[in-house]
């Protein structure tokens, strides 16, 4: 079993839809959650960093965790064309460890 | 805008040759890197972590010979790929964290393409 599961997609979703991306992960030690946007060719790009269970809001993108069920989603409302992406899970232990990450899940989103 | 910078952005090189890539953190020091390689349609694979005044540590299966680290200052890290063959050819991207201990996140660098021919 993988420590952190993510479905790879494709996901493919009409402009202006509601997109939830989750992750799974079976290691309780992990502390510190990331979601990244991954353009094609381009460096992962930090888009939500959160530390805590609960809930984190950022323009359109909230980020969830549950880390009693071990169990992040990003949700993107509004979802623009622009959005079409690739989305990694990311997350650490704490301190400067390496990160884990998900497969990540491709998205498109279609006009 | 951008806290950590790769360069070059993409090189193509002839097989059995050495390339070198250099990872900069911008405006911040940094004593731990990390480096990624990343084939197409593919996560990110952790290739090495980056120690700023000691031998980098490598992950399993990655040859220590083959992909040299060296993280000369404390904004500055290289890989070398010394004698590329064509399959090494992949995407290749560094991180760096950057904030309070604790609560430090990683930043990516935009990443080099390096084609083997």
């Amino acid at each position: 079993q993988k420590e952190v599961e993510q479905d790879p997609g494709p996901l493919s979703v009409p402009e202006g839809a509601i997109v939830s991306l989750n992750c799974t992960y079976s290691n309780s030690a992990f502390q510190y959650f990331m979601w990244y946007r991954q353009y094609s060719r381009k460096g992962p790009e930090l888009l939500m960093y959160t530390y805590s269970s609960g809930n984190k809001e950022d323009g359109r993108f909230t980020a969830q965790v549950d880390k009693s069920s071990k169990y992040i989603s990003l949700f993107i409302r509004d979802s623009q064309p622009s959005d079409s992406a690739t989305y990694l899970c990311a997350m650490v232990s704490g301190g400067y460890n390496k990160l884990i990450f998900g497969a990540g899940t491709r998205l498109a989103v279609h006009p | 805008g951008a806290v950590v910078s790769q360069h070059p952005s993409w090189v193509i090189c002839k097989s059995g040759t050495s390339v070198k890539i250099e990872c900069r953190s911008l405006d911040f020091q940094a004593t731990t890197m990390f480096w990624y390689r990343q084939f197409p349609k593919q996560s990110l694979m952790l290739m090495a972590t980056s120690n700023e005044g000691s031998k980098a540590t490598y992950e399993q299966g990655v040859e220590k010979d083959k992909f040299l680290i060296n993280h000369a200052s404390l904004t500055l890290s290289t890989l070398t790929v010394t004698s590329a063959h064509p399959e090494d050819s992949s995407f290749y991207i560094c991180s760096a964290p950057r904030g309070l201990a604790g609560q430090e996140t990683q930043y990516f660098g935009p990443g080099t393409r390096l084609l083997v021919l």
